[in-house]
C-alpha cells in the first residue's frame, strides 16, 4: 500500500513569504506526526495529531508555525513570514493510533530553503 | 526532558565486517522504548529495531541487534555482515511509555556510516 507522502519534495522561498507544506499519512491512521530536521541534525519534534485535534504542539517554535487537519486525514503546516533559521527538511509520520507502542512511518520529508 | 546522545558523528566498516554505533540517554522514567532508525539520502526514515525497557532480551532483527544496558542508560546498534546498502545515516531515539510526554520521539544527532568495498 502507499506510505506517507509529502509534497511538495522540495521548496524555495523568500524571506518573509508564507508557505504551506502538505502530509498525506498512510489511509486509515489516526495518529500524524510532524518533525524538523535542521542540517546534520537529527529530527526535532514540532507537533501530533489524533484524529482532527492537535494533541501536543509543544514543539512549535512560535506562534509563526501553525498546522491544521481538519479532517482527520491530510494534514498541513503553515509557517508564515519565514525567516532563513526555518530552512529544514520537515518530515512527517504517521502511525495507527497515538498509542506508544505503535510504530511511526515517515515520509521523505519537505525541504525547505529560505533565502 | 528526556536527552539522546550519539557520540560518533561518522563511522567506517569494510564489507561483510561488523561494526557497532553507540547510543546513550538520559531519563527518569523506568518504562520506554528505544529505536534505532537509518535514513538514507532518499530522506526516507527507516525503523530498523526496537526495544522495549522492561525487556531484558537485547532486540535482534536479522543482521542487527542491540545491547541494551538499562542501568547505564546504554543502548547500542551492532550490524553484522555490513552491506553497501547498510550506508547512511543512522538515528537513535527514544519514546516515553506514558502519555505525560505524548508520542513523540526524541532523536540523536545521529552517525553517518560508511561501507567500503
Amino acid at each position: 500500500g502507499a506510505g506517507v507522502s509529502q509534497t511538495p519534495s522540495n521548496k524555495v522561498t523568500e524571506k518573509g513569504k508564507y508557505v504551506e507544506l502538505r502530509c498525506d499519512p498512510i489511509s486509515g491512521h489516526t495518529a500524524l506526526y510532524w518533525y524538523r530536521q535542521s542540517l546534520g541534525q537529527g529530527p526535532e519534534f514540532l507537533i501530533y495529531f489524533q484524529g482532527t485535534g492537535a494533541a501536543d504542539d509543544s514543539g512549535l517554535p512560535n506562534d509563526r508555525f501553525f498546522a491544521v487537519r481538519p479532517e482527520g486525514s491530510v494534514s498541513t503546516l503553515k509557517i508564515q513570514r519565514t525567516e532563513r533559521g526555518d530552512s529544514a527538511v520537515y518530515l512527517c509520520a504517521s502511525s495507527p493510533k497515538a498509542d506508544t507502542y505503535n510504530e511511526q512511518f515517515f515520509g521523505p520529508g519537505t525541504r525547505l530553503t529560505v533565502l | 526532558a528526556q536527552t539522546v546522545t550519539q557520540s560518533q558523528p561518522e563511522m567506517s566498516v569494510q564489507e561483510a565486517e561488523t561494526v557497532t554505533l553507540s547510543c546513550t540517554y538520559d531519563t527518569s522514567e523506568s518504562d520506554y522504548y528505544l529505536f534505532w532508525y537509518k535514513q538514507p539520502p532518499s530522506r526516507q526514515m527507516i525503523l530498523v529495531i526496537r526495544q522495549e525497557a522492561y525487556k531484558q532480551q537485547n532486540a535482534t532483527e536479522n543482521r542487527f541487534s542491540v545491547n541494551f544496558q538499562k542501568a547505564a542508560k546504554s543502548f547500542s546498534l551492532k550490524i553484522s555482515d555490513s552491506q553497501l546498502g547498510d550506508a547512511a545515516m543512522y538515528f537513535c531515539a527514544y519514546r516515553s511509555a506514558t502519555k505525560r510526554y505524548g508520542n513523540k520521539l526524541v532523536f540523536g544527532a545521529g552517525t553517518i556510516l560508511r561501507v567500503k568495498s
